[in-house]
């Protein structure tokens, strides 16, 4: 099992463009998450998929939309990146009913310029 | 919403010392609490966590207590090591069947073990 995947590792934009993060996790979770995480501030939640079908907003929504491709797959979607979202981005998935543990995957690492 | 607050930021012990993270919650309905350590590089991973209806939790070199009246938990680590270096994360959580899961995060502390 690779666990929780995400792509790319590392990003460079430019103020307005846009870009998809990919996350697939191969553990048959219902629910995934996606966290930013910046200096002093700990891991703070943007949207969430409770299961496949469902997305809801989290703590810091704005400027991000999100996917729920399949039970796989959860992509968040920057429509036109500022430099405030400059930070390492992180997906989760958590099985849901068994147990309330998340695995996090390795991170994206995103600077807009 | 919920509010978790984690002290200290930084902590730097001789190896074979314990060390101490402790976290507050302001939300009385939150029932699950786990850690996170974040390795430099990688995504956090948990290491233990406890429910309300436990005051104590115990796995090998580390233990979590739980003081629900007071809404704080704490991390201890005893006989440190230099592989335990790294950023450890408190969070906490509404744990019920069909709930979302959602945690909320301390701000991290950041423990150096000196060899």
């Amino acid at each position: 099992n690779a666990g929780v995947t995400q792509t790319p590792k590392f990003q460079v934009l430019k103020t307005g463009q846009s870009m998809t993060l990919q996350c697939a996790q191969d553990m048959n979770h219902n629910s995934m998450y996606w966290y930013r995480q910046d200096p002093g501030m700990g891991l703070r939640l943007i949207y969430y998929s409770a299961s496949e079908g469902t997305t809801d907003k989290g703590e810091v929504p704005n400027g991000y939309n999100v996917s729920r491709l399949n039970k796989r797959e959860f992509s968040l979607r920057l429509e036109s990146a500022a430099p405030s979202q400059t930070s390492v981005y992180f997906c989760a998935s958590r099985v849901a009913e068994a147990t309330d543990t998340q695995y996090f995957g390795p991170g994206t690492r995103l600077t807009v310029l | 919403g919920e509010n978790v607050e984690q002290h200290p930021s930084t902590l730097s012990v001789q190896e074979g010392d314990s060390a101490v993270i402790k976290c507050t919650y302001s939300d009385s309905a939150s029932n699950y609490f786990p850690w996170y350590k974040q390795e430099l590089g990688k995504g956090p991973q948990l290491i233990i966590d406890i429910r309300s209806n436990v005051g104590e939790k115990k796995d090998q070199r580390i233990a979590v207590t739980l003081n629900k009246t007071a809404k704080h938990f704490s991390l201890h680590i005893t006989e440190t090591q230099p592989e335990d270096s790294a950023v450890y994360f408190c969070a906490a959580s509404m744990s019920a069947a069909g709930n979302t899961g959602k945690l909320i995060f301390g701000q991290g502390t950041t423990l150096q073990v000196k060899p």
